[in-house]
């Protein structure tokens, strides 16, 4: 039982780059999220999914897209990448918002 | 807007001494409250977490939390840190609406002396 993992782990890209963050859960939860971390400012969430099939705006969605693949995937993707999206980059998944949120280890992501 | 509030950016603390990090929240109802750790590196760890009933929850790692409806606090406890308590911790509360979000506090890094 892995719990949430992530892929990769570092990742340096070039402005303008494109990539996608990987977002895996075998706890057969519904809801997946994304958030990014950066100094000071807590977690601040991107994308999340309610359930299979459905994705909603956070408080950060600029730049970035999701793709709900299926129950257990959740992936971001950075069309083109930005030194403002220089950052931790968090995934997580619960059963129902009322449960606890159980976290991947984290992508660092840096944006040249 | 809902938000919450982690007055120290910092704390230090003697090994063995009590420790307490303040957190404080703005929402409408009552709402779902947990305390997260994050040691260096890693991701994010479930400490405790408040929904109802008890005013007081007990957690991992001996820390516990007292939910004050009066103060919209939800301060987090330790009667006696060990050295490996060092880690940023992290307020949060859950909306009780269709966003499923949780809204983080922006951590209070604590610093364990020996």
């Amino acid at each position: 039982n892995a719990g949430v993992t992530q892929t990769p782990k570092f990742q340096v890209l070039k402005t303008g780059q494109s990539m996608t963050l990987q977002c895996a859960q075998d706890m057969n939860h519904n809801s997946m999220y994304w958030y990014r971390q950066d100094p000071g400012m807590g977690l601040r969430l991107i994308y999340y999914s309610a359930s299979e099939g459905t994705t909603d705006k956070g408080e950060v969605p600029n730049g970035y897209n999701v793709s709900r693949l299926n129950k257990r995937e959740f992936s971001l993707r950075l069309e083109s990448a930005a030194p403002s999206q220089t950052s931790v980059y968090f995934c997580a998944s619960n059963q129902v918002v009322s449960e606890t949120q159980y976290f991947g280890p984290g992508t660092r992501l840096l944006v040249l | 807007a809902q938000s919450v509030t982690q007055p120290d950016i910092h704390i230090t603390v003697s090994e063995g001494a009590s420790l307490e990090l303040r957190c404080n929240y703005s929402y409408g109802a009552t709402p779902y409250l947990f305390w997260y750790v994050q040691s260096p590196g890693q991701g994010l760890q479930l400490l405790l977490k408040y929904f109802s009933g008890d005013t007081l929850v007990q957690g991992i790692k001996g820390f516990e939390a007292e939910f004050k409806r009066s103060q919209s606090s939800f301060n987090l406890r330790k009667p006696s840190v060990h050295w490996s308590d060092a880690a940023e911790y992290f307020c949060a509360v859950a909306l009780m609406d269709s966003s499923y979000k949780l809204i983080f506090g922006s951590g209070t890094r604590l610093l364990v002396r020996p």
